[in-house]
């Protein structure tokens, strides 16, 4: 089955740098990779998705770019805000079935 | 943000206990979804529902029944649940099922005592 990875675990940036958070999966045939962005007691919120056709996405200060040959895929956040600051979960689609498996999340933290 | 709501937000219960987890979806999506999110763990799918039908259980144990009535409303029924059934329980919805697009509401924290 679909197996995603997400490095690193915990990330602390200074406010105002970049911050880049990488996803790995192991099924080749994935074609849909969300960003989930989770504050504290929140839900988790579709931040943003790229599908399998395109190469990077870009919306403001968050973008994803996909490398589907070494089957990875990144969220990049540029001039951080405090209000960064939450749990990020990747996620790829399975192929043959209509499910999302996803990462275990990682903690970003941004510094003021 | 109200697309996607649930209730209670918070539940205690005890193992013999019966209790029923409540989703409501007002974005005019036809999937419904039932997640398990545990500490250090990703999220866990249980149940999907397209157009009122059940197209997914992922092996959830039947102490979990869900029930769909229609396309805006999905309960998790609950009983005789174990102590590693605490959890936050998510529901998410989308336009047409699959992985595209999952909306999610804010969640039951149920800790089972």
């Amino acid at each position: 089955g679909e197996n995603v990875e997400q490095h690193p675990s915990t990330l602390s940036v200074q406010e105002g740098d970049s911050a880049v958070i990488k996803c790995t999966y192991s099924d080749s045939a994935s074609n849909y990779f969300p960003w989930y962005k989770q504050e504290l007691g929140k839900r988790p919120q579709l931040i943003i998705d790229i599908r399998s056709n395109v190469g990077e996405k870009k919306d403001q200060r968050i973008a994803v770019t996909l490398n589907k040959t070494a089957k990875h895929f990144s969220l990049h956040i540029t001039e951080t805000q405090p209000e960064d600051s939450a749990v990020y979960f990747c996620a790829a689609s399975i192929s043959g079935n209509n499910r999302l498996a996803f990462g275990k999340g990682n903690q970003v933290v941004v510094i003021p | 943000e109200t697309g996607v709501t649930q209730t209670p937000r918070h539940l205690v219960m005890g193992m013999t206990n019966k209790k029923s987890l409540k989703c409501e979806q007002h974005l005019g999506h036809n999937a419904m979804y039932w997640y398990k999110q545990s500490a250090k763990k990703p999220l866990e799918l249980m149940f999907v529902y397209n157009f009122k039908e059940q197209t997914e259980n992922n092996s959830v144990p039947s102490r979990f029944s869900p029930e769909c009535p229609n396309s805006s409303h999905l309960f998790l029924h609950l009983h005789t649940l174990q102590p590693e059934d605490s959890a936050l329980y998510l529901c998410a919805s989308s336009q047409f099922g699959g992985p595209y697009e999952q909306y999610f509401g804010p969640g039951t924290r149920l800790t089972v005592t």
